[in-house]
């Protein structure tokens, strides 16, 4: 089944504690991105990637890092993350221009 | 980057078609119009996407004006389990940044 896959799906963890949040695609897909939404604030672009090896800053970027080494991952990277990164995050990945993006299933963070 | 309106919130009833409009006045030549529908705590699913004129696949159909400085996104005879947010999406789709989800329209379908 085509989709993209995030891991884990809930999280709690303390502030400072560096964290992984994976993300798998399995369609061959050259785009990614990841996403966080928060109540009333909608969904915010936090880094995308449009190839292996280039990677580029979304609208909130800060506290956040991202590689992509092979085309099918993109793992977003909290160096030390704080409760102000409390959020659901999305990872999404599109075969190129003029397409949508699939969406992962979400991952929900809590820092506490 | 064209900034995208739409209603906050719409309410239907089973069987209608509903209609949910996007005006993107600054919409730029190259821009695509792409929408999206979400469930609570689920990723947003991709729903269609055009250019000009009119596109339709399964699930929907966009009309898009000569102008393009609007879109209206039809869904016909909507179910109960089309109870979601819909966002209305204007960006080039030839670079992965600056896709800005707005605050969507709240779609409520009622029996």
């Amino acid at each position: 089944e085509a989709q993209v896959t995030q891991n884990p799906r809930y999280l709690i963890t303390v502030t400072g504690k560096k964290l992984t949040v994976t993300c798998s695609q399995n369609m061959n897909h050259e785009y990614m991105s990841w996403y966080r939404q928060d109540p009333g604030l909608g969904l915010r672009q936090i880094y995308y990637s449009m190839n292996v090896e280039v990677t580029d800053k979304g609208d909130v970027p800060e506290g956040y890092k991202v590689s992509r080494k092979e085309k099918r991952n993109f793992p977003l990277i909290l160096e030390s993350p704080s409760p102000n990164q409390t959020s659901l995050y999305f990872c999404a990945s599109r075969p190129g221009a003029n397409y949508g993006y699939t969406f992962g299933s979400g991952t929900r963070l809590t820092v506490v | 980057l064209a900034k995208t309106t739409q209603p906050i919130s719409m309410d239907s009833y089973e069987g209608q078609e509903v209609n949910i409009t996007c005006s993107h006045n600054n919409i730029a030549t190259n821009d695509y119009i792409t929408w999206y529908q979400q469930f609570p705590s689920q990723g947003p699913r991709f729903i269609i996407q055009g250019y000009k004129t009119k596109v339709t696949n399964e699930v929907a159909s966009l009309f898009i004006p000569a102008d393009r400085k609007s879109s209206t996104l039809s869904l016909p005879r909507v179910s109960l389990s089309d109870t979601a947010v819909y966002y209305c999406l204007v960006g080039v789709e030839n670079y992965g940044q600056n896709f800005v989800f707005g605050p969507g329209t709240r779609l409520s379908v009622l029996p």
